[in-house]
């Protein structure tokens, strides 16, 4: 299976500043054919289901904020907020679905500091 | 708009089986996969398995090989997700989840059931 590592685990940042969160894959997770990342990334706040962000690890679905925004290739990935909200606090988890099964990352908490 | 609705908590004992259902509306049910994931309380996602709606096939993860099984009804646009021979360990939430493709990401996702194991 597909080891995905998040890091930090946890992270406070200040309102209005800059939130980081990377993903490491033991593989790739680029398809060289249509040269496409299968990588994703979800929110998850207490008491909710998550929530789909990003996919093709850059791709922002529809109606998410574009202060969100992904980026990377290959094994490495990175979410970036741009300017923290309060409503984006939350647990946040990359997951990729290229290969079978599917795998997630530890998560990271990001907290308001 | 796509909703998936599961059905609501249960509480067993160890030894039984859980059935919950994913009941899917907002989109032709039998276009896409839906995928089961579960939360152990304050950890994070793990993949269970998927099933396709249109020809009812169905894998699983190792992890849960020979206790799992997923099931459809067609008629009524619903999954279902039984779990056997519950311990102490299987006490969390079970979402379903739609994919966006194949694959894909999962892109709706169920309210969640809580399954709770106790004696």
């Amino acid at each position: 299976d597909i080891v995905m590592t998040q890091s930090p685990d946890s992270l406070a940042v200040s309102l209005g500043e800059r939130a980081s969160i990377h993903c490491k894959s033991s593989q790739s997770v680029l398809y060289s054919s249509n040269n496409e990342n299968y990588l994703a990334w979800y929110q998850q706040k207490p008491g909710q289901p998550p929530k789909l962000l990003i996919s093709w690890a850059s791709t922002r679905q529809s109606g998410v904020p574009d202060r969100f925004s992904g980026s990377g290739s290959g094994t490495d990935f990175t979410l970036t907020i741009r300017s923290l909200q309060p409503e984006d606090v939350a647990i946040y988890y990359c997951q990729q679905y290229f290969h079978t099964p599917p795998t997630f990352g530890q998560g990271t908490k990001l907290e308001i500091k | 708009q796509v909703q998936l609705v599961q059905s609501g908590a249960e509480m067993k004992m160890p030894g039984a089986s859980v059935k919950v259902s994913c009941k899917a509306s907002g989109y032709i049910f039998t276009d896409y996969y839906i995928h089961w994931v579960r939360q152990a309380p304050g950890q994070g996602l793990e993949w269970v398995g998927i099933i396709n709606p249109n020809g009812g096939r169905a894998s699983y993860a190792q992890k849960f090989q020979g206790r799992v099984t997923m099931t459809r009804d067609k008629s009524a646009n619903t999954v279902f997700m039984e779990l056997s021979s519950l311990r102490s360990e299987d006490t969390a939430m079970f979402y379903c989840a739609k994919v966006s493709g194949v694959p894909g990401a999962f892109d709706y996702w169920g309210q969640g059931s809580l399954v709770t194991v106790a004696s």
